[in-house]
């Protein structure tokens, strides 16, 4: 298995803080992803980073950051969090493109109220 | 935005029986991607498809690309509850989009 963590596991906030969820890889890979995951919706692309301070955003990008200064750490933060924002969220990684495979964490659970 | 419609959305079979999964778009696709997901964990690669018309075997698993590029099938021969969970396709040209999945229950 790909060797990707994802910190904390589990979080709950309330309506208006900042959250930041952490992603690290073992595998050196360039490539990084944050997706949520909701039932009706599926998987979809929040950011991705393709190196070092460089990010690009994904389909559901509003109400979320990142940030990425070592190749290994990638950071997804909430900086006033919602209720819509209660979600599984993932990190991914990828050796080469972004449609390269990918190899999921475990998920990160939050829950807004 | 490409879309990829998967079907059917819920599979619930007994143990033994074989089953089949679709991945259907309209757009054309340089490869498909499958993972399957279990309750409370990450997606999980199980294949890549690249060529159209190529079919792709691991164990029990069939998987095969459409000669167009625009779907996919999965199949799955004499099913067993280790088989049950989220079946996911996957495809794209900038980024992956990503099914909404299959959830396949396999009782014993």
């Amino acid at each position: 298995d790909a060797g990707i963590t994802q910190s904390p596991r589990h979080k709950v906030t309330e309506t208006g803080t900042p959250v930041t969820l952490r992603c690290h890889q073992t595998e050196n890979h360039r490539y990084m992803y944050w997706y949520r995951q909701d039932p009706g919706h599926g998987l979809r692309l929040i950011h991705y980073s393709y190196g070092v301070k460089d990010t690009d955003k994904g389909e559901v990008s509003d109400g979320y950051s990142v940030s990425r200064s070592k190749t290994e750490d990638f950071l997804l933060t909430l900086e006033s969090a919602t209720s819509s924002q209660t979600s599984v969220y993932f990190c991914a990684i990828s050796e080469s493109t972004p449609v390269h495979e990918q190899y999921f964490g475990p998920g990160t659970r939050l829950t807004v109220t | 935005t490409q879309l990829l419609e998967q079907s059917p959305q819920f599979l619930s079979i007994q143990e033994g029986e074989n089953l089949t999964v679709y991945c259907n778009s309209s757009s054309v696709f340089s490869s498909l991607q499958w993972y399957r997901q279990e309750p409370g964990e990450g997606p999980v690669l199980l294949v890549t498809v690249v060529t159209g018309g190529e079919v792709k075997k691991l164990k029990r698993l069939t998987f095969q690309f459409g000669d167009a590029r625009k779907d996919s099938s999965l199949h799955i021969t004499a099913a067993q509850p280790g088989d049950t969970g989220l079946y996911l396709c996957a495809g794209g040209y900038s980024t992956l989009t990503f099914g909404k999945g299959t959830m396949l229950l396999v009782s014993p």
